[in-house]
């Protein structure tokens, strides 16, 4: 079965530091998305992606973060400056060509900022 | 806003007995609705969904969900638990824009099974 697959599943870096995660989303899937969850808290989206470029991005998504699809089957989120509150469990998603239909989500990658 | 409130942060249940997580959420228009389950450490699993039609859902795992658009709630159900079902249920509703969906999340309902 298919599925999103995500690297790595954990990743420390120092505040301050430039970060990239990277997400394999399913093969015929053309939006996709980013979510994070801080620890004990909602599943919070981030932003959508759909044909190169952002759909619709929140609040939690400034200019420290970016999206890129460098190639046809990775889509990845940079921080590149990464705050301690940054710290979080980083979800990718995709779903099929209609867009409204069920989203599949990565195992996330846990990010930890010291 | 679109919003969705799970007003149970943490329910503990025996095993075999029944369950009911309570989902309420705040939309404009006809919502798209989920269940999501999360084990710990892992990722988004999708137990069931409501867009339209019959608005008594059936899902993975033995769980259905009804829609109930007088009360704005999508309770999940399960008529006997079991172990393997301890974990976190995230409600979600679909926000359709532009042809895409953006979820937004409850936030959460931590189950426990004792045996």
């Amino acid at each position: 079965e298919p599925e999103v697959t995500q690297t790595p599943s954990h990743q420390v870096t120092q505040m301050g530091q430039e970060v990239i995660l990277r997400c394999v989303p399913i093969s015929n899937h053309l939006y996709f998305y980013w979510y994070r969850q801080i620890l004990g808290q909602k599943v919070e989206f981030l932003v959508s992606f759909y044909n190169n470029e952002i759909s619709e991005k929140s609040e939690i998504f400034d200019d420290q973060f970016s999206v890129e699809r460098p190639d046809g089957s990775n889509f990845t989120l940079k921080i590149r400056s990464t705050k301690l509150e940054d710290s979080a469990m980083y979800f990718c998603a995709s779903s099929d060509p209609q867009g409204s239909d069920e989203q599949f989500f990565g195992p996330g990658t846990r990010l930890t900022v010291l | 806003a679109q919003s969705v409130t799970q007003p149970d942060i943490h329910i503990t249940v025996s095993e075999g007995a029944s369950l009911e997580l309570r989902c309420n959420y705040s939309y404009g228009a006809t919502p798209y609705l989920f269940w999501y389950v999360q084990s710990p450490g892992q990722g988004l699993q999708l137990l069931l969904k409501y867009f339209s039609g019959d608005t008594l859902v059936q899902g993975i795992k033995g769980f259905e969900a009804e829609f109930k658009r007088s009360q704005s709630s999508f309770n999940l159900r399960k008529p006997s638990v079991h172990w393997s079902d301890a974990a976190e249920y995230f409600c979600a509703v679909g926000s359709i824009s532009g042809g895409y969906n953006k979820l937004i999340f409850g936030a959460g309902t931590r189950l426990a099974v004792h045996p």
